[in-house]
């Protein structure tokens, strides 16, 4: 059973457009994140959730919009997109501060 | 701000022999310090982790020791085997929503 899943696993799209990525955790983990991995393999927190409650939000530009409808999920939303937000998105979980169980990552290309 | 400072970039190790990775941090609220290993095309996954109140902890073939006066910890990899092919990352936990600052990593290959 796949414990962090992503969908899609690849996007392409053009510049302007307004993407999602979904995320769904089967672990019954009360936090979720997202997390950046550039063209360089830094992996770099975007924002945090516990308890479907935004705790952290780094420095990400308005355009990226995190939502979670329940524990389980948590979807982001990305508007105008941009070339540099070109970049592997991966999904985390946690029950609280224990270990974190990273997705498969979306690899996002912005062209 | 780069909080957790990675070294080597990359490193080649024979089959058999010892891979060490060093991470520096700064943050003297970070908690918790894991390593993940990283495969082309996959998630990081935890591959062992370390508490400050610990000088050292070992796993299998894998062993983290850590020095909390120097703010310093490093992974090593005994008997690597070309399996162990991989990215690692180092990371510290602050007290901040449980994110991991991450290291910029280490590309392991072990070769035959």
């Amino acid at each position: 059973d796949t414990a962090v899943s992503q969908t899609p696993k690849y996007l392409v799209t053009q510049m302007g457009n307004d993407k999602s990525i979904k995320c769904e955790q089967n672990l019954g983990h009360d936090t979720m994140y997202w997390y950046k991995q550039d063209s360089k393999k830094f992996l770099k927190i975007m924002f945090s959730y516990n308890n479907k409650e935004l705790i952290i939000n780094e420095t990400v530009p308005n355009r990226f919009s995190p939502k979670s409808p329940d524990k389980a999920h948590l979807n982001l939303h990305i508007n105008s997109l941009e070339l540099g937000d070109s970049a592997v998105y991966f999904c985390a979980s946690s029950r609280s501060a224990d270990t974190q169980y990273f997705g498969p990552g979306t690899r996002l290309t912005v062209l | 701000q780069q909080q957790v400072k990675q070294s080597p970039q990359s490193l080649i190790v024979q089959k058999g022999g010892i891979s060490i990775i060093n991470c520096a941090y700064e943050n003297t609220a970070f908690d918790y310090f894991p390593w993940y290993q990283q495969f082309p095309g996959k998630g990081p996954a935890l591959l062992i982790a370390i508490r400050p109140d610990v000088s050292e902890k070992k796993e299998g073939r894998f062993t983290i020791s850590f020095n909390k006066s120097a703010k310093q910890f490093s992974l090593h990899i005994m008997d690597s085997q070309p399996g162990d092919s991989a990215t690692y990352f180092c990371a510290g936990r602050g007290d901040s929503g449980y994110a991991l600052n991450f290291g910029k990593g280490t590309s392991l290959l072990v070769t035959p």
